[in-house]
């Protein structure tokens, strides 16, 4: 299996643009997850799915912030609009009986 | 926040044993103990969990005391490519079979040469 897969995995973007990170969680698991992680805060979970369907995003920051999941193997974060604040590594997880991670987002908005 | 309380850094020789504590003294009965680990610029890494009884895998064991207030996470022969920054997590099982993780800050162990 090639685990969770992010995209991209680095980004660059100037202030106010729209940003938006990818996921595709491991075949069959049905749960996914997003989290963010900054050296202030460390590693918050910002919302989660369950078949597609979202649960809990009271972790989302603000209203800027967005996410979907279309499909059980796809799930969009979207930033619109970006703000330095917004500079951190976001990570998507799936989970059948442990959670796994991808290897993460690394944003830096300027 | 996160329920558990760990050192924030720790240090052990290569090939020695990585002792690597945790406290979690408001740990319900239906919560267990998650351990992972992140290696700079990737992400968390599962490493193992348990409820009550002691646990070993491939990579670590897990020895929770009989009160369930604290547990240790051992690795046995540590390496260089064991440093890292290890989470000791609690977290109950949802209904469905799933659940959520909050993180903490976590130990920074650091296996010297």
């Amino acid at each position: 299996d090639a685990g969770v897969i992010q995209s991209p995995r680095h980004e660059v973007t100037e202030m106010g643009q729209e940003v938006t990170l990818r996921c595709k969680p491991i075949s069959g698991h049905d749960y996914l997850f997003w989290y963010r992680q900054t050296m202030m805060r460390g590693l918050e979970l910002l919302i989660y799915f369950n078949n597609n369907v979202p649960i809990d995003d009271s972790g989302m920051p603000e209203d800027r912030f967005s996410a979907k999941m279309p499909n059980a193997s796809f799930s969009t974060l979207k930033i619109q609009p970006s703000e330095p604040r917004d500079s951190a590594v976001y990570f998507c997880a799936s989970t059948g009986n442990t959670i796994y991670f991808g290897e993460g987002s690394w944003l830096t908005v300027v | 926040d996160a329920k558990t309380t760990q050192p924030p850094s720790m240090d052990c020789a290569e090939g020695r044993a990585a002792n690597l504590p945790c406290n979690h003294s408001t740990i319900s009965g239906n919560e267990y103990v998650y351990w992972y680990r992140q290696i700079h610029s990737q992400g968390p890494q599962y490493i193992i969990h348990g409820l009550k009884n002691n646990e070993t895998n491939e990579m670590a064991s897990l020895i929770i005391t009989e009160d369930r207030k604290s547990s240790t996470l051992i690795l046995p022969h540590a390496t260089l490519r064991d440093t890292a920054v290890y989470y000791c997590i609690v977290s109950a099982y949802s209904g469905a079979g799933s659940y959520q993780l909050t993180f903490g800050k976590g130990t920074k162990l650091s296996v010297i040469p």
